[in-house]
């Protein structure tokens, strides 16, 4: 079955940086590509998705970009604040099947 | 707009006893409705999918035996607990699609086992 790879564990930038957190999937016919944000004690909160017709998506200070000949997707937040501190998750599905498939999360530290 | 409600949002248990949790979509038709359960740490492990006119698909690790579900109609669903141990708790997620629309999930319901 599916496999999501989140590359970053743990992340830390300073505020006005940018960060970036990478995905790898496995199944070649996964087409959709959500992102979820976890704040502490929270539950998730959707972020950004993307679909396999596009290979970049854009929402404010948020990038998707996906290669899917890499089976690679990944997040660019630009401009970073404090409030983006939070655990990130990527996930992949398929349209037609419905499960999605979560990474391990990459707790994204954003200091003053 | 779509939201998706959990009952409740945190509960306590005993070790042995059951416990149920339910989920409402609002607003939009749940075709499809996933239970998650992210375990401390961790990250979020799909138990079930269920899909209106499809059986339940369990995942590997979790059993109607232990974690029967129902979805009913197009807005909501219910999953239970069945002799909860400590390896039990955690957030449970509920996500609700409408047919390949994005997945909308509740806040949670947080399931401590004493």
């Amino acid at each position: 079955g599916e496999k999501v790879e989140q590359h970053e564990s743990t992340l830390s930038v300073r505020e006005g940086d940018s960060a970036v957190i990478n995905c790898t999937y496995t199944d070649t016919a996964s087409s959709y590509f959500p992102w979820y944000k976890q704040e502490a004690g929270k539950s998730l909160h959707f972020v950004i998705d993307i679909r396999s017709n596009v290979d970049r998506k854009q929402s404010q200070r948020l990038t998707v970009l996906l290669d899917k000949k890499a089976k690679r997707f990944s997040l660019h937040i630009t401009a970073t604040q404090p409030e983006d501190s939070a655990i990130y998750f990527c996930a992949a599905s398929r349209t037609g099947g419905y499960k999605v498939v979560f990474g391990s999360g990459t707790r994204l530290l954003v200091s003053p | 707009g779509a939201l998706v409600y959990q009952y409740p949002r945190r509960t306590i248990c005993k070790s042995g006893t059951s416990m149920r949790m339910e989920c409402q979509a609002v607003g939009f038709q749940a075709t499809s409705v996933a239970w998650y359960r992210q375990s401390p740490q961790k990250t979020f492990e799909l138990i079930a999918l269920s899909t209106v006119n499809s059986a339940i698909k369990y995942e590997q690790n979790f059993t109607q035996e232990k974690f029967p579900i129902s979805h009913p109609n197009l807005s909501f669903s219910s999953m239970t607990v069945l002799n909860a141990y400590l390896e039990d708790r955690g957030l449970y997620l509920c996500g609700a699609r409408e047919g390949e629309d994005e997945q909308y999930f509740g806040p949670g319901t947080r399931l401590t086992v004493l």
